[in-house]
């Protein structure tokens, strides 16, 4: 079974800085997809950024990035110029490659606030 | 707009009662997924629908119960089974269930109802 763990459950960041919050995963298998999910105060599920195993190049999406080890399992998520609107919480996800069930496997998530 | 539409946001409920979480999509997807949400805790995966007319377990099925009648519908029934079913519950789907290539495998998410069990 995957598991996914993100060991920083708070954080704090001013406005402009830039953040990374941290993330990695067990697993035995090869391909699968990774994921950043920001849930705001309305509790509704935003998909940030994804990435795809078989890909070295790290993904980005505007402000965020992510930097992928695959070696490691590891897979952290940077906000460059953060903004008010970045406050949430952000969940790391992963999800097995075509041809098995799509499930999505969460972390415990990061609370991350953006001060002035 | 095409989307997931989640009712009620709130629900109150008498232990003992079966209770029904809607989820309705309007984007053609294949595959609905139901989660469970906990405080500290990431989601959960209960129940999750590939086809219609078809469903499988997740990680914590117990005590609830899904259907699959109609492609946009995947209503969530929490029997009075669940131990604990006060939590936030999110509905999601998917435009296939897992293929290969471009981004017909990424989740999108419902709304979310919260519901209390008193």
């Amino acid at each position: 079974a995957q598991t996914v763990t993100q060991s920083q459950p708070e954080m704090s960041v001013q406005e402009a800085e830039t953040v990374t919050l941290s993330c990695t995963y067990d697993t035995s298998e090869n391909n699968y997809y990774l994921f950043w999910y920001k849930q705001p105060p309305s509790r509704q599920m935003i998909l940030v950024i994804r990435q795809e195993a078989y890909k070295q190049q790290n993904a980005t999406e505007n402000r965020f990035s992510v930097n992928f080890q695959k070696a490691a399992k590891s897979f952290s998520l940077k906000i460059s110029d953060s903004q008010l609107g970045d406050t949430a919480m952000y969940f790391c996800a992963f999800m097995k490659h075509a041809g098995t069930a799509s499930k999505l496997t969460f972390g415990t998530g990061t609370r991350l606030q953006v001060t002035l | 707009d095409g989307g997931i539409t989640q009712s009620p946001k709130y629900l109150f409920r008498k232990e003992g009662q079966n209770v029904t979480l809607s989820c309705e999509q309007n984007l053609n997807h294949d595959a609905m997924y139901w989660y469970r949400q906990d405080p500290g805790q990431g989601l959960r995966l209960i129940y999750y629908s590939q086809i219609v007319n078809d469903f499988q377990k997740g990680d914590i099925a117990e005590g609830y119960s899904v259907s699959r009648e109609k492609k946009e519908s995947f209503p969530l029934t929490v029997t009075s089974a669940q131990k604990n079913p006060t939590a936030f519950y999110l509905c999601a789907s998917s435009m296939a269930h897992g293929l290969a290539g471009g981004r017909s495998y990424e989740q999108y998410f419902g709304p979310g109802t919260r519901l209390t069990v008193t």
